[in-house]
């Protein structure tokens, strides 16, 4: 399968501070990516779609102010939480499509204290 | 009614027993249809791919009934080792919305 590579895996900042996340198509090109998150015990919630060259498409009720994406190569796209607060501390994972399948990076797990 | 539905679980099976989940899906437009696992704390791994009436893949098998809008996984003698949550997922264009997974247990 496809690979693809997140980081970091696990971040623990402060109420305020803004976290970076990126996501790299390994082996592949991807002009999609995606973003998700993921709460205890919960399902996968797409919170955005992040286009090569482009701005990012995000789903109802995602701040884009709040959820910065850039997705500036065929191979990188970042998430950056800006103003983290505890309620953000989630599970974040992006996706990468290739042809008709996505594959998931390893997540990054933020704890917002 | 949410978009894909999945029973929960758990799925409490013992070692070499088969075991099958189903999955509902709403939108009719939906095409393509895949089933993932996901460990504990872990990021989905894409297990199949399901684009026409079904896929088989060893001692899993995933069927699509498009007219009663479900798709289903099926699991041949289970091993320890498929413990996990199956999540399935429906297209939505160029996304994809993932049911809630329903949660496995094999014990020995």
């Amino acid at each position: 399968g496809a690979v693809v590579s997140q980081h970091p895996s696990w971040v623990i900042c402060k109420s305020g501070t803004s976290v970076k996340i990126e996501c790299r198509s390994l082996d592949f090109q991807a002009t999609t990516m995606f973003w998700y998150r993921q709460f205890p015990k919960q399902s996968l919630m797409l919170m955005a779609t992040s286009n090569e060259g482009s701005k990012a498409t995000y789903e109802q009720g995602v701040e884009k102010d709040k959820f910065l994406i850039n997705h500036a190569s065929l191979t990188l796209s970042t998430l950056t939480v800006t103003s983290a607060h505890p309620e953000d501390s989630s599970f974040y994972i992006c996706s990468a499509k290739r042809g008709g399948e996505q594959y998931f990076g390893p997540g990054t797990r933020l704890t917002v204290t | 009614r949410k978009e894909v539905e999945q029973d929960p679980g758990p799925f409490n099976v013992p070692e070499g027993a088969t075991v099958a989940f189903n999955c509902t899906y709403s939108n009719s437009a939906s095409q393509s249809f895949f089933w993932y696992r996901q460990d504990c704390r872990k990021e989905p791994k894409l297990l199949m791919s399901v684009y026409s009436s079904g896929n088989e893949d060893g001692r899993f098998t995933a069927q699509l009934n498009r007219a009663s809008q479900y798709i289903s996984l099926l699991i041949r003698d289970s091993k320890l080792s498929d413990s996990a949550t199956y999540l399935c997922a429906a297209d939505r264009g160029n996304k994809l919305v993932f049911g809630a997974g329903t949660i496995l247990r094999v014990k020995s």
